[in-house]
């Protein structure tokens, strides 16, 4: 499984667009790319996965470069509420096991 | 609500003690996952279970030991513990043997041992 590195901690102000960058060199050809909230004292909660160049859904837009070996998380106009912990993981597809490991994530602090 | 169900919620002992920490996937699911997360630690990769076989390890100590049960349900053993297993243990399902993606976590045993 590709290692992944992030920023250890963001600041943001509400309504603010925060961009959360992950670097993950060795990605391979069947890895896809996926981000995961979370709160304290909570388990981790998917946000958006992708493969190559961009994804939306509801909450976020992932961008990911045509050469792979990075992927940013965009959050429109932040509240406070999404001051949480960002991780993103790099695997899956078929042909890959288990060893599911996070990084250290992404502290997001967003204030008023 | 993820629909992976954990229990205790939490836990106190002390050390030299065993516990047993268990976990529902979610209805469909044939994967589990445990993660442990110290306090400040990012989610430590412990074991995965499909379908009653251990599929892949990390981390995970001498001390504990998991299975995976023919209803689906997982349990994660902890023993002779220590002052340092004080921790959130997390446990996260998916249907296949490989991860497709997401992963669905439940809301945590919190173990504190004294």
């Amino acid at each position: 499984l590709a290692k992944t590195t992030q920023p250890i901690s963001m600041d943001s102000y509400e309504g603010q667009e925060v961009n959360i960058t992950c670097s993950h060199n060795n990605i391979a050809t069947n890895d896809y790319i996926t981000w995961y909230q979370q709160f304290p004292s909570q388990g981790p909660r998917f946000i958006i996965q992708g493969y190559k160049t961009k994804v939306t859904n509801e909450v976020a837009s992932l961008f990911i470069p045509a050469d792979r070996k990075s992927s940013t998380l965009s959050l429109p106009r932040v509240s406070l509420s999404d001051t949480a912990v960002y991780y993103c993981l790099v695997g899956g597809g078929s042909g890959n096991t288990g060893k599911l490991i996070f990084g250290q994530g992404t502290t997001l602090q967003v204030k008023p | 609500d993820s629909g992976v169900t954990q229990t205790p919620k939490h836990l106190i002992t002390a050390t030299g003690q065993r516990v047993t920490l268990r976990c529902s996937p979610r209805s469909g699911d044939l994967s589990v996952y445990w993660y442990q997360q110290s306090l400040d630690q990012g989610l430590q990769f412990l074991i995965q279970y499909y379908n009653g076989e251990e599929r892949a390890k990390g981390n995970i100590l001498e001390r504990f030991s998991a299975q995976q049960f023919p209803d689906l349900h997982s349990e994660l053993n902890l023993s002779s513990l220590e002052l340092g297993d004080s921790a959130l243990y997390f446990c996260a399902s998916s249907v296949g043997p490989e991860y497709d993606g997401e992963l669905f976590f439940g809301e945590g045993s919190r173990l504190t041992v004294l």
